[in-house]
């Protein structure tokens, strides 16, 4: 069965530094999506992408934060200069008709 | 933007037992989704409502969409060990993104 992948698993990082986060999504899916969850809580929209620009973006998705799709295949979330809030688990998402989401990346930011 | 509330926030229930979560909007919702989401593990999807009273069953699962479409909720019948997790409704977006309530963390005693 297709499925969303993302790496790392698991990034710390210091504050003020800038992370990667990266994703494949299900070949086919035209729509892609990230989402944050900050321990024990819900998960939180970010950011839609279709047509290789974003289509819908949370009051979260500041200017802080971009996403690129540099080839066919990956899904890039970039936070320019982290901090300590932004630490939570990052879901990657694509859509035909319901969300597939990845299995996540832990950031953790000292 | 619209907001779904979910309650119970937590529920512990004996195996076997049955189990209920909620979910109530203030204004009308064009669909619901349910995802289920165990303990450490990324949110899987159960199952889009579209239509005003809309009833469906998978298995011991029967969800319901209620007929002003404010509200919805998720019914298991008979809980077993391996429904442990965090239940969350959400609707969909213009673009298909996802807002989620803060779930309901269910927790089956054998």
């Amino acid at each position: 069965e297709p499925e969303v992948t993302q790496t790392p698993s698991h990034q710390v990082t210091q504050m003020g530094q800038e992370v990667i986060l990266r994703c494949v999504p299900i070949s086919n899916h035209l729509y892609f999506y990230w989402y944050r969850q900050i321990l024990g809580q819900k998960v939180e929209f970010l950011v839609s992408f279709y047509n290789n620009e974003i289509s819908e973006k949370s009051e979260i998705f500041d200017d802080q934060f971009s996403v690129e799709r540099p080839d066919g295949s990956n899904f890039t979330l970039k936070i320019r200069s982290t901090k300590l809030e932004d630490s939570a688990m990052y879901f990657c998402a694509s859509r035909s008709y319901e969300q597939f989401f990845g299995p996540g990346t832990r950031l953790t930011v000292l | 933007g619209q907001q779904v509330m979910q309650i119970p926030q937590y529920q512990h229930v004996q195996e076997g037992e049955d189990f209920t979560t909620y979910c109530n909007s203030s204004t009308t919702l064009s669909n619901i989704q349910w995802y289920k989401q165990r303990p450490g593990g990324h949110p899987v999807f159960l199952i889009q409502l579209v239509k005003s009273g809309e009833v469906k069953k998978q298995k011991r699962l029967t969800f319901q969409f209620g007929e002003a479409k404010k509200n919805s909720s998720l019914h298991i019948t008979a809980t077993q060990t391996t429904d442990v997790g965090t239940y969350f409704c959400g609707y969909g977006g213009s673009q298909g993104n996802l807002i989620f309530g803060k779930g309901t963390k269910l927790s089956v005693k054998p």
